[in-house]
């Protein structure tokens, strides 16, 4: 069965520059929720997106931003990098008439800043 | 708001042992709950999930949970445990309907030979 895609996998970048993570949903999915994840910490949720609308935002900072395209996929923005951003980001996708809010992970990119 | 607890940081299980790890929710509502489980470097895969229904949930790779509403508890438990079970375990917490997760800190789980 399709999965998420992210890519790229492993990105490398030195501070103050951007960067631009995708997410490809699984087929059908409507929902895309970005999440990122510092080293030995937990998933923490970033922003989601329904149809092609932001639908909720958390601890994602100004410097960030993404949107969910037409064709769903979705992409995560970041400006003016800092050490503190690197992390690995983790895509999840969703199907919102499923009210079990049964998310799948895509295998993440890992972003690091020096 | 919605939180997880997970009290265990790391455990060691020698292989072949049984193995619970713990994870305690606070939540207004009954929850969704959700056992995910990752690998080094790896992304997050899902082990189990319970919505509603039987309070025993079985998952992929032999493992179950149980969710006790009294406790407010969802702990895994696993009867026998392989090396490549080695991994880092996150219990996450959601409302029903679409909604962001909330995840517990993580138990690193080291098997021993």
């Amino acid at each position: 069965a399709a999965g998420v895609i992210q890519s790229p996998r492993h990105l490398i970048k030195e501070k103050r520059e951007t960067a631009t993570l995708k997410c490809y949903p699984i087929p059908r999915h409507d929902t895309v929720y970005w999440y990122q994840q510092g080293p030995g910490q937990d998933p923490q949720f970033l922003i989601s997106f329904y149809e092609k609308m932001q639908s909720d935002k958390g601890s994602i900072p100004d410097r960030f931003s993404a949107q969910q395209f037409s064709d769903y996929h979705s992409e995560l923005n970041m400006s003016s990098l800092e050490l503190g951003d690197s992390a690995l980001y983790f895509c999840a996708s969703s199907l919102k008439s499923n009210s079990y809010n049964e998310q799948f992970f895509g295998p993440g990119t890992r972003l690091t800043v020096l | 708001a919605q939180s997880v607890t997970q009290p265990d940081i790391h455990i060691t299980v020698s292989e072949g042992a049984s193995l619970e790890l713990r994870c305690n929710y606070s939540y207004g509502a009954t929850p969704y709950l959700f056992w995910y489980v990752q690998s080094p470097g790896q992304g997050l895969q899902l082990l189990l999930k319970y919505f509603s229904g039987d309070t025993l949930v079985q998952g992929i790779k032999g493992f179950e949970a149980e969710f006790k509403r009294s406790q407010s508890s969802f702990n895994l438990r696993k009867p026998s445990v392989h090396w490549s079970d080695a991994a880092e375990y996150f219990c996450a917490v959601g409302p029903s309907g679409y909604s962001t997760l909330t995840f517990g800190k993580g138990t690193m789980l080291l098997v021993s030979p």
